[in-house]
């Protein structure tokens, strides 16, 4: 296991609800990413936190948020959800800033009905 | 911009064939090319990187700059080769990994 924790694993919730998906990194990672995987657009990058700031950010859309807290866990927030919102969401997270030695969770799948 | 293409969404191959996944990219600059592997039910993870020229479970990629390309080859394929691969690059400063869409390899007996 790589010691990414997302929850909950399933998540099924109708259209214009709001949902958080909640994020635990490695012991140690200060950093932590996320993902969408969704079956028309592959992998996107949504957005990186740092030590409890945000460091990048990549296809988010404003519905969405994001943020870190003390304890590096990291939560996404889904607003407005949308059909098209339903995907994998993953989260990663590597000790520095370097997204290409992240590690990832096995992800939250999210389905909008 | 960067960019990352694998033209095939699906690559089926019998046990024991030679496989070759293709990726192109897009890149002014010197990128940092990776493969990642995720098999049924599991997470993402990084196969190989171009700078550690390295063989992964029997895996190989090789940068070509000038044909923008970094193929995943692997001479005989094995069932549990079965799985989603994706191309990445990452450059100009940025360590966040660009991805390709990803290709489906099936492995058949």
């Amino acid at each position: 296991d790589s010691g990414v924790t997302q929850t909950p694993k399933h998540l099924i919730t109708a259209t214009g609800q709001r949902v958080t998906l909640r994020c635990s990194p490695r012991s140690g990672d200060l950093s932590v990413y996320w993902y969408q995987q969704s079956l028309d657009q592959g992998l996107q990058f949504l957005i990186q936190y740092y030590n409890g700031e945000e460091r990048a950010k990549g296809n988010i859309l404003e519905r969405f948020s994001a943020q870190q807290f003390p304890d590096l866990h990291s939560e996404l927030n889904l607003s407005s959800l949308e059909l098209g919102d339903s995907a994998l969401y993953f989260c990663a997270s590597s000790v520095g800033q370097r997204g290409t030695e992240a590690f990832f969770g096995q992800g939250t799948r999210l389905t909008v009905v | 911009a960067q960019r990352v293409t694998q033209p095939e969404k699906l690559l089926s191959v019998f046990k024991g064939a030679p496989v070759e996944l293709k990726c192109n990219y897009s890149y002014s600059g010197s990128p940092e090319l990776f493969w990642y592997v995720q098999y049924s039910r599991q997470r993402l993870q990084l196969l190989l990187r171009h700078i550690s020229r390295e063989s992964i479970k029997g895996f190989t990629a090789d940068l070509n700059k000038g044909e923008t390309s970094f193929h995943l080859k692997k001479p005989f394929a094995q069932e549990e080769d079965s799985a989603m691969y994706y191309c990445a690059l990452s450059g100009g400063g940025s360590y966040i990994p660009t991805f390709g869409r990803g290709t489906s390899l099936i492995v058949h007996p």
